[in-house]
């Protein structure tokens, strides 16, 4: 069974400080990993997927498949950081999304 | 490119009565699902639609049913109303499939 597991409820960081959000799956096929983000009041929309080796906003995901884990990494939290952050797994084939629960991200100034 | 649109925003109803939800999927989307959003749980898969047949369905009971419309619409009907049902239903769509979803705002749905 797929499943995603964000240990944290909820990170508090100062400004400036790195940041990073746990996040590990359990799947025995080939995943595809998503960060997810949902700033107070707007959509959930997507930050980044593991596909890509992107960085958006200053974040960036490696997929370690030897520890399972999909870790978002920030090296400077900044104020408009504060969000719900979720995990997502996928795949190639046609299986919906499977969410962690999410990890709430607070940057103090 | 309009985004997911999802009508209504805010619904109150009452233990007992029935709802439905409308999602209006990005042009071109073919693949529409659903999530229950909640505090304790997170996102829970509801359904998929692709083409108007449902794909994948979630573990909701079966008064959590859907449908899709040969625009790709789809709409989401949840009948006998629980307390517990209280959540923010989102509705995301998707050009190939479940994964790389894009949200709609979701319905805010709160049953007293």
């Amino acid at each position: 069974a797929q499943r995603v597991t964000q240990p944290e409820k909820l990170l508090s960081v100062f400004k400036g400080a790195p940041v990073e959000l746990k996040c590990n799956y359990s799947y025995s096929g080939s995943p595809e990993l998503f960060w997810y983000v949902q700033y107070s009041r707007q959509r959930l929309q997507l930050l980044l997927r593991h596909i890509s080796r992107e960085s958006i906003k200053g974040f960036t995901a490696d997929l370690n498949k030897g520890e399972t884990s999909f870790h978002l990494k920030k090296p400077f939290a900044q104020e408009e950081d504060s969000a719900m952050y979720y995990c997502a797994l996928g795949n190639s084939g046609n299986t919906p999304l499977v969410f962690g629960k999410g990890t709430r991200l607070s940057v103090i100034a | 490119k309009a985004g997911v649109t999802q009508t209504p925003r805010y619904l109150i109803k009452t233990r007992g009565q029935q709802v439905t939800l409308s999602c209006s999927p990005i042009s071109g989307h073919r693949s529409v699902s659903w999530y229950q959003q909640t505090p304790g749980q997170g996102l829970q898969f509801l359904f998929e639609y692709f083409s108007e047949t449902q794909r994948n369905k979630g573990n909701f009971p079966g008064r959590f049913s859907g449908r899709q419309f040969s625009n790709s619409r789809s709409e989401m009907n949840v009948s006998t109303l629980e307390l517990g049902d209280s959540a923010l239903y989102l509705c995301a769509s998707s050009s190939r499939g479940p994964s790389e979803a894009f949200f709609g705002q979701g319905t805010r749905l709160t049953v007293v």
